[in-house]
């Protein structure tokens, strides 16, 4: 039972484009949704996150849309570059249940140069 | 990475042996978890700690044990390994509460690669 449905599952996007990745979510129990970038070989780091009372987050190039109403959100990366080439996980918490975070499956990321 | 060491990195164990996967956290935090990567599944949760004894079970906590007998350290047991366990395991820890304004999140050892053939 995969609670958080994330989209696409790879992406390709030139250099200087915007990539945009897309996560729904069931449960409206979830209380926070970070995004993770994932390299090959190593473990996922945390990468910006948003509160369900907030539409939109930004930083960086970085940015979280937040649809609430639709039970929605989407990480998009401005300006992408060849070295935003990596696996992109979102998530999404439920404090009562031990602060575990449920992921979605995953979108690998490739920016052609 | 920031506190947090996984042992071993890689392991291969032929199948119906028991395997041992140890993590080990310098930053006294509250939670750890125990989670499995396999392509098209992302991270799904096999066994959390909420303190030293505390455990309980993930989505697939099946063939799985874990213990923790200290704060720094949680260990993830296959009691008798499968090909189907077959996958990179991830320890993550995370503090009991997040501060308002921060972004809460885990911070992920760097993995162990366990094959079982």
């Amino acid at each position: 039972q995969q609670q958080v449905k994330q989209s696409p599952q790879s992406l390709i996007v030139q250099k200087g484009g915007i990539s945009i990745i897309n996560c729904a979510y069931e449960n409206t129990a979830f209380d926070y949704f970070p995004w993770y970038q994932q390299f090959p070989g190593k473990g996922p780091a945390l990468l910006i996150a948003i509160r369900p009372d907030v539409s939109e987050k930004k930083e960086g190039r970085f940015t979280i849309s937040f649809n609430k109403s639709a039970k929605q959100f989407s990480l998009h990366i401005m300006d992408s570059q060849p070295g935003d080439s990596a696996t992109y996980f979102c998530a999404a918490r439920m404090e009562t249940s031990g602060s575990r975070l449920t992921f979605g499956e995953g979108t690998q990321l490739t920016v052609n140069p | 990475d920031a506190g947090i060491t996984q042992s071993p990195r890689h392991k291969v164990t032929e199948t119906g042996t028991p395997v041992t996967l140890r993590c080990h956290q310098t930053e006294n935090h509250r939670y750890m978890y125990w989670y499995r990567q396999d392509p098209g599944h992302g991270l799904r949760l096999i066994h959390y700690s909420y303190g030293v004894k505390d455990t309980d079970k993930g989505e697939v906590s099946d063939g799985y044990s874990v213990s923790r007998s200290k704060t720094e350290d949680f260990l993830l047991t296959l009691e008798s390994a499968t090909s189907s366990q077959t996958s990179v395991y991830f320890c993550a820890i995370s503090e009991s509460s997040w501060r308002q304004g921060a972004n809460y999140g885990y911070t992920f050892g760097s993995g162990t690669r366990l094959t079982v053939v």
